[in-house]
């Protein structure tokens, strides 16, 4: 399996541009999550799904956030419109099974790198 | 509030030597633990996870052990090695929530020759 996929892997855009992020989960795995990273506030969880429905979004920022799972094999991340302080490393991580099982490990993409100008 | 604190911050140590990363957690109620590397400029992967009735786990070089009755966790790295210069995350999950996860602050380890 190749892992997580995510792209594009670099993205500079200007403040009030559209922006959308891509990932694509290992195969057969049932949870998707988004991360964002930053220096000051490390790691973030900002929504997760569980077989494509999401299950918790209240560390979506604010409603320029929006995610969407239409299937199994694919889910996005947007922002719109986006801001200067949306700059950051966002992940998408994907994992097998529920919280205290061996398959709960998350399996984390390369990230995108986002800069709004 | 659900919190993980890790320690030190950063650390620098030479080759070959060994080092301790700690992290306490207030976490409750408690499912498991898990331990992250982090490569600049990649994603974080796992190297251990740990249930609350497991004390040690392994993994090559990477030890991490758990006291639930104190809420605290090492990770121990023997002989280090220049790829382990990396961040170390801490991560504890509840049993009330699949997804919310804490995530500690991180130790930035730097192994110089």
């Amino acid at each position: 399996d190749a892992g997580v996929i995510q792209s594009p892997r670099h993205e500079v855009t200007e403040m009030g541009q559209e922006v959308t992020l891509r990932c694509k989960p290992i195969s057969g795995h049932d949870y998707l999550f988004w991360y964002r990273q930053t220096m000051m506030r490390g790691l973030e969880l900002l929504i997760y799904f569980n077989n494509n429905v999401p299950i918790d979004d209240s560390g979506m920022p604010e409603d320029r956030f929006s995610a969407k799972m239409p299937n199994a094999s694919f889910s996005t991340l947007k922002i719109q419109p986006s801001e200067p302080r949306d700059s950051a490393v966002y992940f998408c991580a994907s994992s097998g099974g529920l919280a205290g099982t061996a398959q709960e490990t998350q399996y984390f993409g390369p990230g995108t790198r986002l800069l709004v100008l | 509030k659900n919190q993980v604190e890790q320690s030190p911050q950063s650390l620098i140590i030479l080759e070959g030597k060994n080092c301790t990363l700690q992290c306490n957690y207030t976490v409750s109620p408690f499912s498991n633990l898990r331990w992250y590397k982090q490569d600049t400029g990649r994603g974080p992967v796992s190297l251990t996870i740990m249930t609350f009735s497991e004390n040690t786990k392994s993994n090559g070089r990477y030890t991490a052990t758990l006291d639930a009755d104190t809420k605290q966790s090492s990770l121990h790295i023997t002989a280090s090695q220049l790829s382990d210069s990396a961040s170390y995350i801490c991560v504890v999950s509840p049993n009330t929530n699949a997804g919310k996860s804490t995530f500690g602050d991180g130790t930035t380890l730097t192994v110089k020759p």
